[in-house]
């Protein structure tokens, strides 16, 4: 199946500051990539996604940018905010078998804690 | 439009026990997902539901563990006998039906359970 390593685990920053987590992945045929939100005693929420068709994409303060090649993603935030401090988590699609079909299963990384100090 | 709804919010059992959560998902999402969510870490899928069909329930562990979807709607997952490890939340999400590509995930607000 799909290994998604995502780091790093931890990351502070100043309010104003940007922030990038990066996560790679094993299977190239992967296409989809989201990114979820989780505040604490929360559920998570999908902030952003690409699929394997662009390279970078944009909604206001975040981005997220893919490389294929390497089979790595990134998410960028800019102009932190203290409301942005979360745990946030990227995932991958499972590697399709021949013929099958996933349903949209997702891999999960292992998270990372981003504190914004006012 | 309302969102994924689960119930308890929290359960504290003794190990041994046993313990069902609820999963009501949005309406008209025909995949349901549960997942276990530890303490510092990603969630990780268990079983996934299309309609009322399982998907994939590689990483359910059978022997405690079982799930159900009757008439496409709501789910329920339970744990039989529970251990200790089985401490986590439970999340149940659900996405609109797609056999290839991918949907939006909408989760619900988790069940914390505790096992003592």
């Amino acid at each position: 199946g799909e290994n998604v390593e995502q780091h790093p685990s931890t990351l502070s920053v100043q309010e104003g500051d940007s922030a990038v987590i990066k996560c790679t992945y094993s299977d190239s045929a992967s296409n989809y990539f989201p990114w979820y939100k989780q505040e604490l005693g929360k559920r998570p929420q999908l902030i952003i996604d690409i699929r394997s068709n662009v390279g970078e994409k944009k909604d206001q303060r975040i981005a997220v940018t893919l490389n294929k090649t390497a089979k790595h993603f990134s998410l960028h935030i800019t102009e932190t905010q203290p409301e942005d401090s979360a745990v946030y988590f990227c995932a991958a699609p499972p590697k399709f078998n021949a013929g099958g079909t996933s349903y949209g299963k997702l891999t999960f990384g292992q998270g990372t804690i981003l504190t914004v100090h006012p | 439009e309302a969102g994924v709804a689960q119930s308890p919010r929290y359960k504290i059992i003794e190990k041994r026990q046993s313990v069902a959560f609820w999963c009501n998902p949005i309406s008209g999402h025909a995949t349901l997902y549960w997942y276990q969510q530890i303490l510092g870490q990603g969630p990780k899928l268990l079983i996934q539901f299309q309609n009322n069909g399982v998907v994939d329930d590689s990483q359910l562990p059978k022997d405690r563990f079982s799930a159900e979807r009757l008439k496409g709607v709501d789910s329920t997952l339970k744990i039989q006998p529970a251990k200790l490890e089985d401490s986590a939340v439970y999340l149940c999400a659900s996405s609109l039906e797609r056999t290839r590509g991918y949907n939006e995930q909408f989760f619900g607000p988790g069940t914390r359970l505790t096992v003592l």
